[in-house]
């Protein structure tokens, strides 16, 4: 089945930028989605395929995807940033909705 | 806006059915352009996809659960439901419901969630 991998946790200082990746094999050709989810709250969409904004979402948040790697930018990075972040793919080879491990996001 | 709203029991025994209802308001779930879906989430774990359903009542789950779960879809209720049998503590999880798009597969809408517990 397709795995999605992402670093258990990133850190951050305010104002810097935060790159999550999310990395699965030819993910490049895959629509990759990303939530932000904060403690217990639902997960929310925060960019979708690869690069698009839900309106409402900042644009300090964006994202790419290319070969094996996609990533979710988080510029000028705030308190209010801090949370789990999770990618999410729909793999056509096992029609499976899959959902990577998720990086918490800490903002120091 | 779109709103979903889970409901069922917050307590199952082992070997059990869990049982959940979705209800949509704001847009009507015989909307051709959505799938409805079911995700879990084990306490301080990830999220797990459960599967999914058509208003016209095709289906897809997750290869891991398929045994166990059935979706259906109530589009006079504008509600679609989630059965998971034979529960064990590992299904202990807050269970979401949330719309899915047909062109990207996105979850975009999602209810609060519901905690459920398997324990005698």
């Amino acid at each position: 089945s397709y795995v999605l991998t992402q670093p258990p946790s990133v850190s951050v200082a305010p104002g810097q930028t935060a790159r999550i990746t999310c990395g699965g094999n030819n993910i490049g050709s895959k629509s990759v989605h990303w939530y932000q989810q904060k403690p217990g709250q639902a997960p929310v969409l925060v960019v979708y395929d690869d690069s698009d904004r839900p309106s409402g979402i900042p644009e300090r948040f964006s994202g790419s995807n290319s070969g094996n790697t996609a990533t979710l930018t988080i510029s000028r990075v705030e308190a209010g940033d801090e949370a789990d972040y999770y990618c999410q793919v729909w793999d056509s080879s096992s029609d499976r909705l899959v959902f990577g491990g998720g990086t918490k996001l800490t903002v120091l | 806006q779109v709103q979903l709203q889970e409901s069922g029991p917050g307590l199952v025994k082992p070997s059990q059915t869990l049982s959940l209802t979705c209800t949509v308001s704001g847009g009507s779930i015989s909307s051709g352009d959505y799938y409805w879906s079911w995700i879990r989430q084990p306490p301080g774990k990830g999220l797990e996809w459960i599967g999914y359903i058509y208003y016209s009542g095709s289906t897809y789950y997750n290869p891991s659960l398929k045994s166990r779960v059935t979706i259906s879809v109530d589009t006079s209720k504008n509600q679609f439901s989630l059965k998971l049998s034979s529960v064990t503590a590992a299904d202990t999880a807050v269970y979401y419901c949330a719309r899915v798009s047909r062109e990207f597969l996105e979850l975009v809408y999602w209810g609060q969630g519901t905690l459920v517990t398997v324990s005698s």
